[in-house]
């Protein structure tokens, strides 16, 4: 299988469950990144991982979880989450270029999360 | 807060017309991308324009970067359905894994 994958497509979960979202990248990257993507707002950049580090945090609340084994996949692991949680979640990776050089994101198809 | 103001946030034109969107800010990018997204898929990367006044086609989609790196636009030529969806731009600020900026996107519909 090619480029970004994600699983699973689709979750609906509960505010007292606990459930994780995968993501694995087949281009060879060493940076992956989730968004979320609510309607009727700009994707927002969630987590940043370079070279399996995290680098970014963006102030997200401690109900995600992210986790990098790898720079092939990606998690984000979520525990008693609000309604207002339910969105799409997209993974992307990206070569990460030299510094000051161009960075293209490859995203995958998402997790269509709905928190009841 | 860099932001990226898409308009219009809505456009429903006719098979054949032709449409131009915005994508603005007060900000300077390093390079700005347009991403077009279909119900139930992640964004796919269109086009990256990195260089102020720089013009780059893609059959039928023109997309230009303003001189100062602060706006872009898209030029749709003959528009067919398999046009429709959501484009986004997003804007580079730095280099390395910054991620990215983005915009709310112009819901496009061409009907036929």
């Amino acid at each position: 299988e090619t480029g970004v994958t994600q699983t699973p497509r689709h979750l609906v979960m509960g505010m007292t469950n606990k459930k994780s979202l995968k993501c694995e990248q087949h281009l060879g990257h060493n940076a992956m990144y989730w968004y979320k993507q609510s309607a009727k707002k700009p994707l927002e950049l969630m987590f940043v991982y370079s070279l399996e580090e995290r680098v970014e945090n963006n102030s997200v609340p401690s109900r995600f979880s992210p986790e990098c084994p790898n720079s092939s996949h990606l998690f984000l692991h979520l525990h008693t989450l609000q309604p207002e949680d339910s969105a799409l979640y997209l993974c992307a990776s990206s070569p990460l270029p030299l510094a000051g050089g161009m960075d293209t994101q490859y995203f995958g198809p998402g997790t269509r999360l709905t928190v009841l | 807060t860099q932001l990226l103001e898409q308009s219009p946030q809505f456009l429903s034109i006719q098979e054949g017309e032709n449409l131009t969107v915005y994508c603005n800010s007060s900000s300077v990018f390093s390079s700005l991308q347009w991403y077009r997204q279909e119900p139930g898929e992640g964004p796919v990367l269109l086009v990256t324009v990195v260089t102020g006044g720089e013009v780059k086609k893609l059959k039928r989609l023109t997309f230009q970067f303003g001189d100062a790196r602060k706006d872009s636009s898209l030029h749709i030529t003959a528009a067919q359905p398999g046009d429709t969806g959501l484009y986004l731009c997003a804007g580079e600020s730095g280099g390395g894994a910054d991620g990215l900026t983005f915009g709310k996107g112009t819901h496009l519909i061409i009907q036929p």
